[in-house]
């Protein structure tokens, strides 16, 4: 089975802090993807890689960067935390472009 | 820009009935449309994929369709289970990209 794992489930960072989110999948995807998820608003991709430091834009990426050294580890940065930046962050892998993706468990993040 | 709309309600079904969950887009269509399922805290996991060139596809219980006259997806779970309780999310992606773009979401609850 494939598997996504992300570095925690629950995160409380403060106002201006740097904030380091990991991700890894066990499975030699090619594509990976990060996702805030809201009330209301659904998911909204953040960033995504198609390949090993190689990134794109998504819908929202402002106030985020992404690092994708090695192939099997996408890492999304928040430089300086904000309250608004409270939610919850997915990230996800897929073989191909126009495949199924799968998710991790997922990050909830709240910013004071 | 390109908009998903899914049931905004909460859908409320019997045990046993059939649940049919509407998936509507706007402007062109998709090349392919995907259904997950969501549980609460955790991350999405994929159902079924359908094709612009395919009209139906059947899962088990789950049947997707895909009207590109109606520009929309409806995703049935027949003989519904209080365990299908969920919530539904409806993602469409285009060929020549390899992002996905996720609608909201409906929230299915089945009563025994």
């Amino acid at each position: 089975d494939v598997k996504v794992t992300q570095s925690s489930r629950y995160l409380v960072k403060r106002t201006g802090e740097k904030v380091f989110l990991e991700c890894v999948q066990d499975m030699d995807h090619e594509n990976m993807f990060w996702y805030r998820q809201d009330p209301g608003l659904g998911l909204r991709l953040i960033y995504f890689s198609y390949d090993v430091k190689m990134k794109e834009k998504g819908d929202i990426p402002e106030g985020y960067s992404v690092s994708r050294e090695k192939k099997e580890r996408f890492s999304l940065i928040l430089e300086s935390a904000s309250t608004n930046q409270t939610s919850m962050y997915l990230c996800a892998s897929s073989p191909f472009a126009d495949n199924e993706q799968f998710f991790g468990p997922g990050t909830r993040l709240t910013v004071l | 820009s390109q908009k998903i709309e899914q049931n905004s309600e909460a859908l409320n079904i019997q045990e046993g009935k059939t649940a049919t969950l509407t998936c509507n887009y706007t402007n062109y269509s998709p090349a392919y449309l995907q259904w997950y399922r969501q549980d609460p805290g955790r991350g999405p996991v994929f159902l079924l994929l359908i094709r612009e060139n395919e009209k139906e596809k059947r899962k088990e219980r789950l049947k997707v369709t895909f009207d590109t006259t109606l520009k929309q997806s409806l995703f049935h779970i027949t003989a519904s289970q209080p365990a299908d309780s969920a919530t539904y999310l409806c993602a469409l992606a285009y060929s020549s990209a390899s992002k996905i773009i996720f609608g909201s979401g409906t929230r299915l609850s089945i009563r025994p």
